[in-house]
């Protein structure tokens, strides 16, 4: 079956301007996770959606960042007013309920700011 | 607050050799953790996760090992292969932390034919 699909997978953008990032997650996972990938911070958790509870939002850097799931599917991640600090790869996973369910990684978007 | 450490940071081999990976936790307070693998340019592969109240969990030539009293975990590769070589990560699912994983900064594995 189908894995988590994210898009863009490459995304170029200049300081200063919004960006949204797109999340697709396993059919039937009710469980999707942000994290972030630098090369001096390794993978950061940004958010977490589980079902229908509000967001654990602990991880996000700052209030430029959020992120939206609409309809318990897809998911988008939106920075806004970026600056060259948020440039990584951004990964999305997705995994059934429960805790002791393996997460499953998406490609991820490399995102640079100029 | 639970850290995740590898050691050590890149590992060289011949084609053919069993290896070891190890990975420590500060906090035994866990769910679960998880391995994967991480080919340049992609996403991450999990390859094995071990409850916590497992010892160990097999998947081909990779056996995985825990033993939350000492924080530690190994990923064993037997008869390593030129296709194994990748950046290998753990993550652990602590208690009170919600469901987010906490990550090592990854094993860099090079298996040369």
């Amino acid at each position: 079956g189908a894995g988590v699909s994210q898009s863009p997978s490459n995304k170029v953008t200049e300081k200063g301007k919004d960006v949204e990032l797109r999340c697709d997650p396993i059919s039937g996972h009710t469980a999707l996770y942000w994290y972030r990938q630098s090369l001096g911070q390794g993978l950061e958790f940004l958010i977490y959606f589980q079902g229908n509870s509000a967001p654990d939002k602990s991880g996000l850097p700052s209030d430029r960042f959020s992120a939206e799931r609409t309809g318990g599917s897809v998911s988008t991640l939106t920075i806004q007013r970026t600056q060259q600090e948020d440039s990584a790869v951004y990964l999305c996973a997705s995994s059934l309920g429960g805790n002791n369910q393996p997460q499953h990684f998406g490609d991820g978007t490399r995102l640079s700011i100029l | 607050k639970q850290e995740v450490t590898q050691i050590p940071a890149a590992l060289s081999v011949p084609e053919g050799e069993n290896l070891v990976l190890n990975c420590s936790f500060t906090d035994s307070a866990i769910y679960n953790l998880q391995w994967f693998r991480q080919d340049p340019g992609k996403g991450l592969t999990s390859l094995l996760l071990i409850q916590s109240s497992q010892r160990e969990q097999t998947s081909g030539r990779l056996n995985a090992s825990l033993d939350k009293s000492s924080g530690r975990s190994t990923l064993y590769i037997a008869a390593s292969q030129p296709g194994d070589s990748a950046t290998y990560l753990c993550a652990v699912r602590a208690y009170n932390q919600g469901g987010k994983l906490i990550f090592g900064q990854g094993t860099e594995l090079s298996v040369k034919p």
